[in-house]
């Protein structure tokens, strides 16, 4: 059974760092093919797409945020880590983990979601 | 970047309805590439179709999609009850992915 879990703050401050965590099972990032995405979704608005690591560890970012975004993965612990820096009240938002599996028919998207975890900039 | 724009950007309708949701993108999308979304409030998305055509695992045949190139529709047959939300379409392209703004189809 596959499932993801999102955590880390509900409230960040302008300007500070935002760390989340993904921490999955029902899977193996060392799985060649498997991927971890992050996705997020302002209130009452629209999923933007923001990061995703691949088994061999490679790296995709959206271009309009590559700069402020760092995904990576902890394979022994099954988990992904996404750091976004300079945050700002609009990146208010729910922000979702979801799986990729490269060898699945459903390549290229998402067949696995966390819940989500809502994410408050405010000072 | 590939832009999808999704209409209309709400549907009003009956249960047992038909409803037929637009997908355009701003350049062509290998079908194998597109994909729709449900999400209902308060909860995380569902995928429903993959390849522009095909269900995943667990979505009943009243959904359907078709189109290729620029052009996708989703399709519900006779809405239900539960089939009351907002659905999303996803492309992948050049390693990245973008999704339309959604289409909220309603209760009339």
């Amino acid at each position: 059974q596959v499932t993801l879990r999102e955590s880390g703050p509900a409230l960040v401050k302008p300007t500070q760092t935002l760390t989340l965590t993904c921490t999955f099972s029902g899977f193996s990032l060392s799985t060649s093919g498997m991927c971890v995405t992050w996705i997020r979704q302002p209130p009452g608005k629209a999923l933007e797409w923001l990061a995703l690591i691949d088994w061999d560890d490679d790296k995709y970012y959206s271009p309009s945020l590559k700069t402020r975004l760092t995904i990576s993965k902890d394979t022994s612990k099954n988990q992904v880590v996404l750091t976004m820096t300079n945050m700002d009240p609009v990146d208010t938002a729910t922000y979702y983990c979801a799986r990729m599996d490269g060898y699945s028919s459903t390549w290229p998207n998402f067949d696995y979601w966390g819940q989500g975890t809502l994410v408050t900039v405010s000072s | 970047e590939i832009v999808l724009t999704q209409s209309p950007g709400t549907l009003s309708l009956s249960p047992g309805e038909r409803a037929t949701l637009s997908c355009r993108a701003s350049q062509s999308v290998i079908s194998s590439y597109l994909a729709w979304y449900q999400q209902k409030p308060g909860q995380a998305p569902r995928l429903l179709i993959y390849g522009a055509s095909s269900r995943a695992t667990g979505i009943p045949d009243r959904f359907s999609g078709g189109g290729s190139g620029t052009d996708f529709t989703l399709t519900i047959s006779r809405l239900e009850p539960e089939d009351f939300a907002v659905y999303y379409c996803q492309q992948y392209g050049s390693s990245l992915w973008t999704f339309g703004q959604g289409t909220k189809v309603e209760i009339k």
